[in-house]
């Protein structure tokens, strides 16, 4: 199993709505990540957990929460997001957080917020 | 600083001609490179990396890549493009120590084929 799951595929929500991303893959990895990407733009990075520690915040809004339950498992809880927050969600793993590591990326989330 | 640059958002080529997309850094110290692929609604496939050793790298579905220190370059090519691979592809680079170590992404190169 080499794949990294995404669900939902697609999410509407309002802006007072609460919801979640889920992220999932069984290849035995110890580091997932949490990647943004706008239209017609690259991936930037949000989130990473290493041995299901967050050991990355880039500066993301409160209104993002991450939680990494165990190390098959990546959550992405949203609520109060703003409609500028619209944008294809990736979830990614490696074997481990290092400079030369594979990422793995999952087919992702499309969100749009009304 | 250290970035990653693409130069063209899009490539246009014909089937079964050249393919070439360019990449380059800027970087005292050579980095960790990579090239990734994303078809339409999809998420990133790695397509090739280069760490150390041989500089010239083949990956799959036919890509090479060639790092080249003296042009602070990773530019990818296909010698003989296929309609399959219409697609947006990503140069990635990781600085390694110092910079905590994140993936930082070009700003990605659109490949049309025509037939």
């Amino acid at each position: 199993d080499t794949e990294v799951t995404q669900t939902p595929k697609h999410l509407v929500m309002g802006m007072t709505n609460k919801k979640s991303l889920k992220c999932e893959q069984h290849m035995g990895h110890r580091a997932m990540y949490w990647y943004k990407q706008k239209a017609k733009k690259p991936p930037e990075l949000m989130f990473v957990y290493s041995y299901e520690k967050l050991s990355i915040n880039e500066s993301v809004p409160s209104r993002f929460s991450p939680e990494c339950p165990n190390s098959s498992l990546l959550n992405l809880h949203l609520h109060a997001l703003q409609p500028e927050d619209s944008a294809l969600y990736l979830c990614a793993s490696s074997q481990i957080r290092g400079h030369n590591e594979k990422l793995f990326f999952g087919s992702g989330t499309q969100l749009s917020v009304l | 600083a250290q970035s990653v640059t693409q130069l063209g958002s899009h490539v246009s080529v014909s089937e079964g001609a050249l393919v070439l997309l360019r990449c380059n850094y800027s970087s005292s110290v050579p980095p960790y490179l990579f090239w990734y692929v994303q078809y339409p609604n999809q998420g990133l496939q790695l397509l090739l990396k280069y760490t150390t050793g041989a500089t010239l790298v083949k990956g799959i579905n036919g890509f090479e890549a060639e790092f080249k220190k003296s042009e602070t370059s990773f530019h990818l090519t296909k010698p003989s493009a296929h309609m399959s691979d219409a697609a947006e592809y990503f140069c990635a680079v990781n600085f390694g120590r110092g910079s905590q170590g994140n993936l930082i992404f070009g700003k990605g190169t659109k490949l049309s084929v025509k037939p």
